[in-house]
């Protein structure tokens, strides 16, 4: 069956600095690559969805210059969290979906904690 | 726009009791409609999905779904419990089977499951 892997698992960063989240297909070519925020005991927002080669489209509410998301490839799109602050530490997941008719896979997420 | 709404943030039910987890949505077009499960500090699995052909859908573990559309709904069940069915579980929409359709979700039920 078709497979996200998404790394790291966990980071812990320093206020300021900025963190690269990855997010690969490894057995089909993701067309469409959407990123997932989702805060302790919520639901999971949508941020942005990404396809390849194009820019990435922002939810509303979502700072683009903060999170910026690229997706370069078939196989793989990151998501690097800018000037990060301990209000950017969340659980992130990707969601890879290839042609027409293929499902939603998702990474199994990063938690991110700024300190 | 689409969106789900699941009612019941907690259910708490025996082992081998029957589970029923309610998910209700609104979709101004015929919606694709899943159901998700997330174990702690994980991605999502997919239980199962409804995409426009039998109502009645099985998915993996045991679970299963009836789409309803004079009732807008799409409630998960399963018949008997189990330990390792305690989990949030989400339902999800989006519209069609086109790649960049955004999926978009509830705010989860937790699931508990008592000896």
């Amino acid at each position: 069956g078709a497979v996200v892997s998404q790394h790291p698992s966990r980071v812990i960063c320093k206020s300021g600095t900025s963190v690269k989240i990855e997010c690969r297909s490894l057995d089909f070519q993701a067309t469409t690559m959407f990123w997932y925020r989702q805060f302790p005991k919520k639901s999971l927002m949508l941020m942005a969805t990404s396809n390849e080669g194009s820019k990435a489209t922002y939810e509303q509410g979502v700072e683009k210059d903060k999170f910026l998301i690229n997706h370069a490839s078939l196989t793989l799109s990151t998501l690097t969290v800018t000037s990060a602050h301990p209000e950017d530490s969340s659980f992130y997941i990707c969601s890879a979906r290839g042609e027409r008719g293929h499902g939603y896979t998702f990474g199994s997420g990063t938690r991110l904690t700024v300190v | 726009a689409q969106s789900v709404t699941q009612l019941g943030s907690h259910v708490s039910v025996s082992e081998g009791a029957l589970v029923l987890l309610r998910c209700n949505y609104s979709s101004s077009v015929p919606p694709y409609l899943f159901w998700y499960v997330q174990y702690p500090n994980q991605g999502l699995q997919l239980l199962l999905k409804y995409t426009s052909a039998a109502t009645l859908v099985k998915g993996i573990n045991g679970f299963e779904a009836e789409f309803k559309k004079s009732e807008t709904s799409f409630h998960l069940t399963k018949p008997s419990a189990h330990m390792r069915d305690a989990a949030e579980y989400f339902c999800a929409v989006t519209l069609g089977g086109g790649a960049t359709n955004k999926l978009i979700f509830g705010t989860g039920t937790l699931l508990a499951v008592q000896p």
